[in-house]
C-alpha cells in the first residue's frame, strides 16, 4: 500500500520567502508528526497532531513555523520569512492510532529545503 | 531532558563481518528505545524497538539489540553484514510521559565494503 508521501521533495527559497511543505499520511492514520533533520544530524521533533488537533508544538523553533491539519488527514508545515538556518530536511511521519510507541511511526522521504 | 549519544559517526566493515553500532541514552528512568535505518533518498524505517520484557530484541534484516539498563545502552548488532546494509542508522528514545516524541541520536553511517 501507499506510504507517507511528501511534496515537494526539494524546495529552494530565497531568504525572506514563505514556504509550504505538504504531507500525505497513510490513509486512516490518526497521528501525524513533523521532524526537522539538519545536515549530519538526527531528526528533531517539531509537532504532533492527533486527527486535526495539534497536541504538541513544543519543538517548533520559532513563531515563523506553523503547522496545520484541518481535516485530520493532509498536513502542511508553513515557514514564514525563511532564514538560512531553516535549511534542513523536513520529515513527516504517521501512525495508526495514538502516539503510543506500540504504534509504529512510518516516515515519508522528506522535503529538502535550501534557503539561499 | 533525554538525549541520545551515538559516538561513532561512521563504521566501515567488510562484507560478512559482524558489526556493532553503539547507542547510549541519558536517563535512568523508564524509556522506550528504537533503532531506525535510513537509505539514501528514503524515509526512516523501523528496525526494532524495546518497550518492555526481554532485553534482547530481534528486528528485521537480521539485526538485534540488547537493552542494558545499568549502562543505559542499546547497542545494535548483526553477525554478518551485506553490502545492502550500507545506510545511516539512528538510535532513538522516548520516555513514558511523552512517548510519542522520538529523540534521535546524530546517526552512524555503516559502510560495508566488499
Amino acid at each position: 500500500g501507499a506510504g507517507v508521501s511528501q511534496s515537494p521533495r526539494y524546495k529552494v527559497a530565497k531568504r525572506g520567502q514563505d514556504v509550504a511543505l505538504r504531507c500525505d499520511p497513510i490513509s486512516g492514520h490518526v497521528s501525524l508528526f513533523w521532524y526537522q533533520q539538519a545536515l549530519g544530524q538526527g531528526p528533531e521533533f517539531l509537532t504532533y497532531f492527533q486527527n486535526e488537533a495539534q497536541l504538541d508544538k513544543s519543538g517548533l523553533p520559532s513563531d515563523r513555523f506553523f503547522a496545520e491539519r484541518p481535516e485530520g488527514s493532509v498536513s502542511t508545515l508553513k515557514i514564514q520569512r525563511t532564514q538560512q538556518e531553516d535549511s534542513a530536511v523536513y520529515l513527516c511521519a504517521s501512525s495508526s492510532y495514538s502516539g503510543s510507541p506500540y504504534n509504529e511511526q512510518f516516515f515519508g522521504p522528506g522535503t529538502r529545503l535550501t534557503v539561499l | 531532558a533525554q538525549s541520545v549519544t551515538q559516538l561513532d559517526s561512521q563504521v566501515p566493515v567488510f562484507e560478512e563481518a559482524p558489526v556493532e553500532l553503539r547507542c547510549n541514552y541519558s536517563s535512568s528512568v523508564s524509556v522506550y528505545l528504537f533503532w531506525y535505518v535510513q537509505y539514501p533518498n528514503q524515509g526512516l524505517q523501523l528496525l526494532l524497538k524495546y518497550l518492555s520484557g526481554s532485553t534482547l530484541v530481534k528486528g528485521i534484516n537480521g539485526f538485534e539489540a540488547e537493552f542494558n539498563k545499568s549502562q543505559t545502552s542499546f547497542h545494535l548488532r548483526k553477525p554478518s553484514v551485506h553490502i545492502s546494509d550500507t545506510a545511516e542508522y539512528f538510535c532513538a528514545v522516548s520516555d513514558l510521559d511523552s512517548s510519542y516524541k522520538l529523540i534521535f541520536g546524530s546517526g552512524t553511517r555503516l559502510l560495508v565494503r566488499p
